[in-house]
């Protein structure tokens, strides 16, 4: 079988720094990928990790260990308009399906 | 502009009626793909195309059909057959020589059963 599991809800304060982790067990491992959804919107891609390692683009970082099946997106210096569903997803083969987590919910108080 | 293009974007069906979702993309890329998302859900996958022609079935393909006969176009038919239609549907596209294999979502269409 294959699963992505993160956790279904996180909270944090504006400004703070937030860390949404994400464990996988897939027959195949070719990449692992975050993306944001606004309630009601379309996803958008923010990183992409096919190495071991940490990706930083501005304010979002992305962290991989393969060895572990693991993965985490870190936010930082919070804002309001980051309040958001942060899906991870993982792509088992070369053009082959990309597989979503259930989505983690996070909502940046004042 | 180069983007990706659902309608309608709010859609209604009948009982026993089959309905066509529209996807069209102008950004040349070779993979399409269809997600169903429930409320406070993921993104399961339903199709996708990896090139004009060819189609494989995802996780949850039953009760829905594709087809791609042109490389811009990927519609989605949700058959009488799929007995829990009501869904946001999500149409992306994807191109394969891109190292980050980046998709690009649509803005989706809702489906809700009359």
């Amino acid at each position: 079988g294959q699963s992505l599991e993160q956790p279904s809800e996180v909270t944090a304060v504006e400004g703070a720094i937030v860390q949404i982790n994400c464990t996988y067990q897939t027959s195949g491992f070719y990449g692992l990928s975050w993306y944001q959804q606004h309630d009601g919107g379309a996803p958008t891609f923010l990183s992409y990790n096919a190495l071991d390692g940490l990706e930083e683009t501005g304010r979002f970082s992305s962290f991989l260990s393969r060895s572990d099946s693991y993965g985490y997106l870190l936010l930082q210096e919070l804002q309001m308009k980051d309040s958001a569903s942060y899906f991870c997803a993982v792509r088992k083969n070369q053009g082959g399906k990309l597989i979503f987590g259930q989505g983690t919910e996070l909502s940046v108080k004042p | 502009d180069g983007g990706i293009t659902q309608s309608p974007k709010y859609l209604f069906r009948k009982e026993g009626q089959n309905v066509t979702l529209s996807c069209e993309q102008n950004l040349n890329h070779d993979a399409m793909y269809w997600y169903r998302q429930d409320p406070g859900q993921g993104l399961r996958l339903i199709y996708y195309s990896q090139i004009v022609n060819d189609f494989q079935k995802g996780d949850i393909a039953e009760g829905y059909s594709v087809s791609r006969e042109k490389k811009e176009s990927f519609p989605l038919t949700v058959t009488s057959a799929q007995k829990n239609p009501t869904a946001f549907y999500l149409c992306a596209s994807s191109h394969h020589s891109a190292t980050n294999e980046k998709l690009f979502f649509g803005s989706g269409t809702q489906l809700s059963v009359l």
